[in-house]
């Protein structure tokens, strides 16, 4: 596809499930980020990846979260045993250099812990 | 660590003025800032990058100027339409990874016919 692509787009869940958010970066992109974003509040950085390089985890709000990503493309954020502070909207972004390059955004999954 | 401030969160204005969204840092002046644009439902669209080294930098209606020594970012939008209503973000290097942003919270910007 031409843009970042998310799914689920809405994702209704009872606390203590587990989540698997998943996101599709733009072909030939190496780096990848996610995002929170509560009502109201700005972007919260979670993780990003670089290429083949350690991702920088440092935005994880707790060792619940998780994300990997495979083949240096598609990647899946995990969130376990899920709790109501957790529902946001999970935005995932990807670009294609270091410093100084944009970042293109997904329209991002809606969690929602009941 | 690095801070980033937008001063307003929501600004108000009559369709046809120009709207100035202000945008603060507090700690070491980046190499650059970039303005992303987000719709309600959406994700974040770039808008603008502006290097440390550039004044202003213009795009059409917009125009987003750089100022190191007061750590400040101005993003105006000239001759504004109700269509131009949006929240607008600012995002700036994170000091900790390269490619790395951090964003502020937002300007929402309503403007009103």
């Amino acid at each position: 596809g031409a843009g970042v692509s998310q799914s689920p787009s809405n994702k209704v869940t009872e606390k203590g499930k587990d989540v698997e958010l998943r996101c599709d970066p733009i072909s030939g992109h190496t780096a990848l980020y996610w995002y929170r974003q509560s009502l109201g509040q700005g972007l919260e950085f979670l993780i990003y990846f670089q290429g083949n390089s350690a991702p920088d985890k440092s935005g994880l709000p707790s060792d619940r979260f998780s994300a990997e990503r495979t083949g240096g493309s598609v990647s899946t954020l995990t969130i376990q045993r899920t709790q109501q502070e957790d529902s946001a909207v999970y935005l995932c972004a990807s670009s294609t250099r270091l410093a100084g390059d944009t970042q293109y955004f997904g329209p991002g999954t809606r969690l929602t812990v009941l | 660590s690095q801070k980033i401030e937008q001063n307003s969160e929501a600004l108000n204005i009559q369709e046809g003025k120009t709207a100035t969204l202000t945008c603060n840092y507090t700690n070491y002046s980046p190499a650059y800032l970039q303005w992303y644009r987000q719709d309600p439902g959406r994700g974040p669209v770039f808008l603008l990058l502006i290097r440390e080294n550039e004044k202003e930098k213009r795009k059409e209606r917009l125009k987003v100027t750089f100022d190191t020594t007061l750590k400040q970012s101005l993003f105006h939008i000239t001759a504004s339409q109700p269509a131009d209503s949006a929240t607008y973000l600012c995002a700036l290097e994170y000091g900790g990874s390269q490619g790395n942003l951090i964003f502020g919270k937002g300007t929402k910007l309503s403007v009103k016919p």
